[in-house]
């Protein structure tokens, strides 16, 4: 079965603290994945995708496809980096299944 | 990048009734998708909407309930059909725009109905 899977409804970090947001998927293909961001009052847009290995507002996340995991990473949490985030997976077609997203909130 | 809009952005509606979305992406795409948003929840696919062509529906989403047009590469539509109070939702169009490494998706701003 295709799914994503967000174990963390909620993480809460103080500001200058790591954050790592957990996605695991399940995909008999080659994965595809990425992260959208949805900030208070905006839209949801993408953040990042694994196929491009870039580096967001200081977030990162490696396909790891023996633990079957996506895991977004900041070193260093900032206040405005306060939002839901949604873990995706391309099933093909550019369809895109999406976790159920974990609420980041960073406090001061 | 891509704008694509969406009405109503909300609307309350009677048991019983169907309400079209409206969608129009401000350039020719090929894909277009709607999504479910229900309170406290994740996105849900219902549909690929195809232009010229029926739209190919999610398993437990169907044709009757929610009919779904596409006429042309930039605008789509969404009914949500003799609707109850399960049906209270944030409705999303999205637009897949790129290929390869450049690939997203682009979404609206969502329609919140609410079913009383």
């Amino acid at each position: 079965a295709q799914r994503v899977t967000q174990p963390e409804k909620l993480l809460s970090v103080f500001k200058g603290a790591p954050v790592e947001l957990k996605c695991n998927y399940s995909y008999s293909g080659s994965p595809e994945l990425f992260w959208y961001v949805q900030y208070s009052r905006q839209r949801l847009q993408l953040l990042l995708r694994h196929i491009s290995r870039e580096s967001i507002k200081g977030f990162t996340a490696d396909l790891n496809k023996g633990e079957t995991s996506f895991h977004l990473k900041k070193p260093f949490a900032q206040e405005e980096d306060s939002a839901m985030y949604y873990c995706a997976l391309n099933t093909g077609g550019f369809k895109t299944i999406f976790g159920a997203g974990t609420r980041l909130f960073v406090k001061a | 990048s891509a704008v694509i809009s969406q009405k109503p952005s909300r609307d309350i509606c009677q048991r019983g009734t169907s309400l079209t979305i409206q969608c129009q992406v401000d350039s020719q795409v090929t894909m277009m998708f709607w999504y479910r948003q229900q309170p406290g929840q994740s996105l849900t696919l219902i549909a690929t909407a195809n232009q010229g062509s029926e739209a190919t529906y999610e398993s437990g989403f169907v044709i009757d309930k929610f009919p779904i047009s596409r006429p042309n590469l930039t605008f789509s539509t969404l009914t949500v059909s003799n609707m109850s109070p399960e049906d209270s939702s944030i409705y999303l169009c999205s637009a897949h725009f790129g290929t390869g490494d450049t690939g997203e998706l682009f979404f609206g701003e969502g329609s919140r109905l609410t079913v009383l």
